[in-house]
């Protein structure tokens, strides 16, 4: 079975710019997490969503949304671009909430200059 | 909010050797995982171990919960092993589902 996938691998973007960025869970799983990692430090929680729906934002600004399919595929959406949104971007799968291991992508590295 | 502390920061070792890890939390916790991140960004599942004692090949992770720590354990070190590892918990407090991660400790193992 296919682990979790996100595309695009890597994205050069500009300031002010708008980006997304999507992910395709584990198959059977239905809940996907976002996390960014700058560089030296761990990821930090963005969003989760649960068969569809927000379970838990962390403390990012509204330009930051994101969004869960029926096929459980999710995007982030980041709008006017800062340079300091230049990050990975860690997009994580798991069956259920809470107490389930939580799978990771190979994530998207956004370079905003 | 829960707080995850790493050590070492940092270690350097030989091809061969043993080495600990820890991480302590500051609260009660539903989920720890600890994860190895390769130098392409992937984070690779090591465990899921809240409670108890793991073994997978040469690694091993004990989590003792009422003491709010746990060990990983990395045994006749390889080359293959350097990289950055995070300990991440979920808290137990309800509506928490994120995973909350370590600064890391970055392992280089030299040949």
């Amino acid at each position: 079975d296919a682990g979790v996938t996100q595309s695009p691998t890597h994205l050069i973007k500009t300031r002010g710019q708008h980006v997304t960025l999507r992910c395709s869970p584990i198959s059977g799983h239905k809940s996907v997490s976002w996390y960014q990692q700058v560089l030296g430090q761990g990821p930090q929680f963005i969003f989760q969503y649960y068969e569809k729906e927000e379970r838990g934002r962390g403390n990012f600004p509204d330009r930051f949304s994101a969004r869960q399919f029926p096929n459980y595929s999710s995007e982030l959406n980041v709008n006017a671009l800062l340079l300091g949104d230049s990050a990975l971007y860690l997009c994580a799968s798991s069956l259920s909430v809470g107490t389930d291991t939580q799978y990771f992508g190979p994530g998207t590295r956004l370079t905003v200059l | 909010g829960i707080q995850v502390e790493q050590s070492p920061p940092d270690l350097i070792l030989q091809e061969g050797a043993n080495s600990t890890l820890r991480c302590n939390f500051s609260d009660s916790v539903n989920n720890l995982q600890w994860f190895h991140q390769n130098p392409w960004g992937q984070l690779i599942n090591l465990f899921y171990i809240p409670s108890g004692t793991k073994q997978n090949g040469r690694l091993s992770a004990t989590t003792v919960a009422t003491e709010r720590y746990s060990l990983l354990y990395i045994s006749s070190s390889q080359t293959t092993d350097s990289g950055v590892y995070f300990c991440a918990v979920i808290p137990f407090q309800g509506g928490s589902e994120k995973l909350v991660f370590g600064k890391g400790m970055k392992l280089t193992v030299n040949p």
